[in-house]
């Protein structure tokens, strides 16, 4: 079974830093693209950041590039989202998210989503 | 970044009756290589966003038959021929073709 869990999230002063992980299982993980996503309370869905197969292609929503990296660890199964210089509309349930079709090429991301973990939490607060 | 704007915002429905949730997007979804990069994902409540259709009409494994997609350029349709109980969530439609991926407003929709 595909599974993806994710974990990390808390609570966090703004300016501060904080390090997601999303652990991967029941699919080969080195041979997927992988994602961000967050979801803000009561609000809908954004894209925050996605990695090729290889992380040979790293692309970043605006509203996180300079302060968020994303990284992953194929030998681990894991993906990684380091958040830095954290504000207070950065509060979201993060999603880790697979991408579908050719993880390896430049245009991963034409192939969109399909299964997703369960969400962490993230609140940016004083 | 492309625009996505869905209609309804919210769909109350019988169950068994039909529904319907339309997408349009500010630019054409539509790519040299023939195909349409938009999905269709319903959040259930409490739970992550599940996939349900990819490049406009592609069910995804397990959807059951009733949800169908449609639609070309900038102009998409999920279908629910016949709505069940289990269906009740928020449905949300996904651009692919460009970065940044948006999202619709989302479309939730409840059970009579």
């Amino acid at each position: 079974e595909v599974q993806l869990v994710e974990s990390g999230g808390g609570l966090v002063k703004p300016g501060g830093s904080l390090r997601l992980s999303c652990a991967a299982s029941g699919f080969t993980f080195s041979s997927y693209s992988m994602n961000w996503v967050r979801q803000a309370p009561g609000k809908g869905l954004e894209w925050v950041s996605s990695i090729s197969s290889s992380s040979s292609y790293i692309y970043y929503a605006d509203s996180v590039k300079g302060r968020f990296t994303i990284s992953r660890d194929n030998a681990k199964n894991s993906l990684y989202l380091q958040m830095n210089s954290l504000r207070a509309e950065d509060t979201a349930v993060y999603y880790c998210a697979r991408g579908s079709g050719d993880g390896a090429t430049q245009y991963y991301y034409y192939y969109g989503m399909d299964v997703w973990g369960q969400g962490t939490t993230v609140t940016v607060s004083s | 970044d492309i625009v996505m704007t869905q209609t309804p915002l919210s769909l109350s429905v019988t169950p068994g009756q039909p529904a319907s949730i339309s997408c349009k997007s500010s630019q054409s979804l539509l790519h040299s290589d023939g195909k349409t990069y938009l999905y269709w994902y319903l959040q259930k409540p409490g739970q992550p966003p599940q996939l349900l259709i990819y490049e406009v009409s592609n069910r995804f494994s397990g959807v059951p038959d009733r949800f169908s997609g449609s639609g070309s350029g900038t102009d998409f349709t999920l279908k629910i021929s016949r709505v069940e109980a289990e269906d009740v969530g928020v449905y949300y439609c996904m651009q692919s073709i460009q970065l940044p991926w948006t999202f619709g407003q989302g479309t939730k929709v409840e059970i009579k």
